[in-house]
């Protein structure tokens, strides 16, 4: 089975821009969540994505957004770019089992830098 | 709060030798993940152990969960260069996303 893929792999933008970052899980796997990494905060949990339904939300403001697409394809969006949001954003997938998902399969991020 | 708590924050050791990195974390949990992260990049699924096993291995790596202590420790026996990496511990409790720490950051040198 082909991993999680994450597009663009880098992409620039400058403050005030908005971004859309895409993913697309593992065949068969209906959960995708999301992920900031950066250097001074660490893994941050965005959201998370179930059966086209925002299932979790962390504690990032309205400006990220996301959405899940019928064959499971996610994107999240971020609007108004500050400099803060320069990080890795992380995608992971999940099989669901008796409405438990397990262990998270990563992409291998978008590097987003905003100048 | 859910998250884990790796330590130490860092570690190198000589090629060969064995690594051990510890988590701690504060809920109760269904089960404890650990990942491995290279410079960079995305996330790899290492290990998962349930709350009720109390020692799991794969390959070179053994993981102990001690639930009393809310703890949990990453062994990885004679290690490689190409180990080196950040390693990351995910207690799990009822929900489905997965709060990490900030990571044992291990430098294995040849």
């Amino acid at each position: 089975k082909a991993g999680v893929t994450q597009t663009p792999r880098y992409l620039i933008k400058t403050r005030g821009q908005q971004v859309t970052l895409s993913c697309s899980p593992i065949s068969g796997h209906r959960s995708v969540s999301w992920y900031q990494q950066t250097p001074g905060q660490g893994l941050q949990f965005l959201f998370e994505y179930f059966s086209e339904t925002q299932r979790n939300k962390g504690n990032f403001p309205g400006r990220f957004s996301g959405r899940q697409f019928s064959n499971s394809r996610s994107e999240m969006n971020v609007s108004t770019l500050e400099l803060g949001d320069s990080a890795l954003y992380l995608c992971a997938s999940s099989l669901e089992r008796g409405g438990y998902t397990d262990t998270q399969y990563f992409g291998p991020g978008t590097r987003l830098t905003v100048l | 709060s859910q998250q884990g708590e790796e330590d130490p924050q860092a570690l190198s050791i000589q090629e060969g030798e064995n690594a051990t990195m510890n988590c701690s974390y504060k809920t109760s949990i269904n089960n404890l993940q650990w990942y491995r992260q290279n410079s960079g990049r995305g996330l790899v699924h290492l290990i998962l152990i349930r709350s009720n096993e109390r020692e799991k291995h794969s390959g070179r790596l053994r993981v102990t969960l001690d639930t009393s202590k809310k703890s949990s420790s990453l062994l990885i026996t004679a290690s490689r260069a190409a180990d080196t990496a950040s390693y990351f511990c995910a207690p799990r409790g009822g929900a489905n996303n997965l709060f990490f720490g900030t990571g044992t950051r291990l430098t294995v040198i040849p």
